[in-house]
């Protein structure tokens, strides 16, 4: 099926430096998102980004935190300084449409630890 | 307000049987979506199945489906002959028009298929 690509797998950096997080969306999808998962447990909404713009993001995605693709490259997730409580799974997802009427299909995360 | 609910942390059943898992929601929308992901030990988050609230017959795929029973705000998701493979944590999630840009997700069931 349709691939979502995440990049790094890992990534450890120390609490306050900056970290991207990258992720290539599937080719024709145009609804991005980021979810944050701790320790397996509940997948958290962060942001939906849609035609260049942040179309509804929940109370995680603190100011420090901020997403953007130029032209059509990766949808990024930058955090900005890092906190330890960042510490986290990033999933990045992308559908077809918006969220309620499209499938949402996944990458495979990335484990960002913040010392 | 949007919420999906979860109350099975984890079930533990025996090869090729059958198991139920339980997921209630709750939205202000009459228009929803419905859906449920797996996550495997190795951290993908694969799409299973999707109910339209506006559908009254029962999804199927494979052997998945799913108990939708709209007046209990109910959607549950039926295994039948599990496998081993099917060991995972399961999430339901929805979405409705009010949301339309965020996929809300329950705190996951973990399944335990034993041989």
């Amino acid at each position: 099926g349709p691939k979502v690509l995440q990049i790094p797998s890992h990534q450890i950096i120390d609490m306050g430096q900056m970290v991207t997080l990258n992720c290539d969306p599937v080719s024709n999808h145009l609804y991005f998102y980021w979810y944050k998962q701790i320790l397996g447990q509940q997948m958290e909404f962060l942001v939906n980004f849609y035609n260049g713009k942040v179309m509804e993001k929940s109370k995680l995605f603190k100011d420090q935190f901020s997403v953007e693709r130029p032209d059509g490259s990766y949808f990024t997730l930058k955090i900005q300084p890092t906190a330890l409580e960042d510490s986290a799974v990033y999933f990045c997802a992308s559908s077809l449409a918006q969220g309620g009427a499209e499938t949402l299909y996944f990458g495979s995360g990335t484990r960002l630890t913040v010392l | 307000a949007q919420k999906v609910t979860q109350t099975q942390t984890s079930i533990s059943v025996m090869e090729k049987t059958t198991v139920t898992m339980d997921c209630v929601y709750e939205t202000q929308d009459s228009s929803y979506f419905l859906f449920w992901y797996k996550q495997t030990a190795s951290g993908e988050i694969v799409f299973l199945i999707r109910q339209d609230s506006y559908k009254k017959e029962n999804a199927t795929v494979g052997h998945y489906s799913l108990n939708f029973q709209k007046p209990k705000s109910s959607i549950g998701l039926i295994i039948t002959a599990t496998q081993i493979e099917d060991s995972a944590v399961y999430f339901c999630a929805m979405s409705d028009d009010t949301n339309a840009y965020k996929v809300i997700f329950g705190k996951g069931t973990h399944l335990h298929v034993l041989p």
